[in-house]
């Protein structure tokens, strides 16, 4: 079955660790998406990868890195240096299509700093 | 920068009726995309709006775009339980054709479906 896969599902840090959340996608997709979801807010945009060993940041790029080596795979380094790191972090993947630039969402990290 | 604004942010709809909830945005784009959330999950696509004037339905949901007002509508009918969720639209920005496409979630409006 296609899809995007996250890992882990929840995931505990204290605080001034460093976290790494795994996304990895078999749908052939070019692009690649990082969000970030709070309680009662829509999504914010980390980081976003269009090509293998290209990312740019989104408007929400402080205290997060990523690294694109391959094209399924897109994980997201969470830093000490992010100030509030707590969120429910969403990975997407897309393929130019006749659907647009649809976006289709893995299953989401949970992410709680303790 | 692009906004997009969503209103209300819940509501609360009886079994059986109708209801229109709206999603504005504010810079030039056409293509607007509705997803779906369910409580601790993921987002699901609902509905992909690539021009003026575009219509989509499924089941008890239909989506309309109108580029020139910079609005989509999401029009339910004879509102069912299995309807509640938080619906997002997301506008699409494009800094070239095909590249650098991003897009812009709107916080999200919680329907909730009452007997």
């Amino acid at each position: 079955d296609g899809g995007i896969t996250q890992s882990p599902k929840y995931l505990f840090r204290k605080e001034g660790q460093n976290v790494t959340l795994s996304c990895e996608q078999n749908l052939n997709h070019d692009a690649m998406y990082w969000y970030r979801q709070d309680p009662g807010q829509g999504l914010r945009l980390i980081y976003y990868s269009q090509i293998v060993n290209d990312f740019q940041k989104g408007d929400i790029a402080e205290g997060y890195s990523v690294s694109r080596e391959k094209k399924e795979s897109f994980p997201l380094t969470v830093t000490s240096a992010q100030k509030n790191p707590t969120a429910f972090y969403l990975c997407a993947s897309t393929a130019t299509s006749g659907r647009g630039n649809e976006q289709f969402f893995g299953p989401g990290t949970r992410l709680t700093v303790l | 920068e692009l906004k997009v604004e969503q209103n209300p942010l819940f509501l609360s709809m009886q079994e059986g009726k109708n209801y229109t909830i709206y999603c504005n945005y504010s810079t030039t784009s056409d293509r607007l995309y509705w997803y779906r959330q369910d409580p601790g999950k993921s987002l699901e696509s609902l509905f992909v709006l690539l021009s003026n004037g575009a219509v989509k339905q499924e089941g008890r949901l239909m989506a309309s775009l109108d580029t020139k007002a910079r609005l989509s509508t999401l029009h339910i009918t004879a509102a069912v339980h299995d309807l509640s969720a938080t619906y997002f639209c997301a506008v699409e920005t494009l800094k070239h054709t095909g590249a650098n496409s991003k897009l812009t979630f709107g916080k999200g409006i919680t329907l909730s479906v009452r007997p």
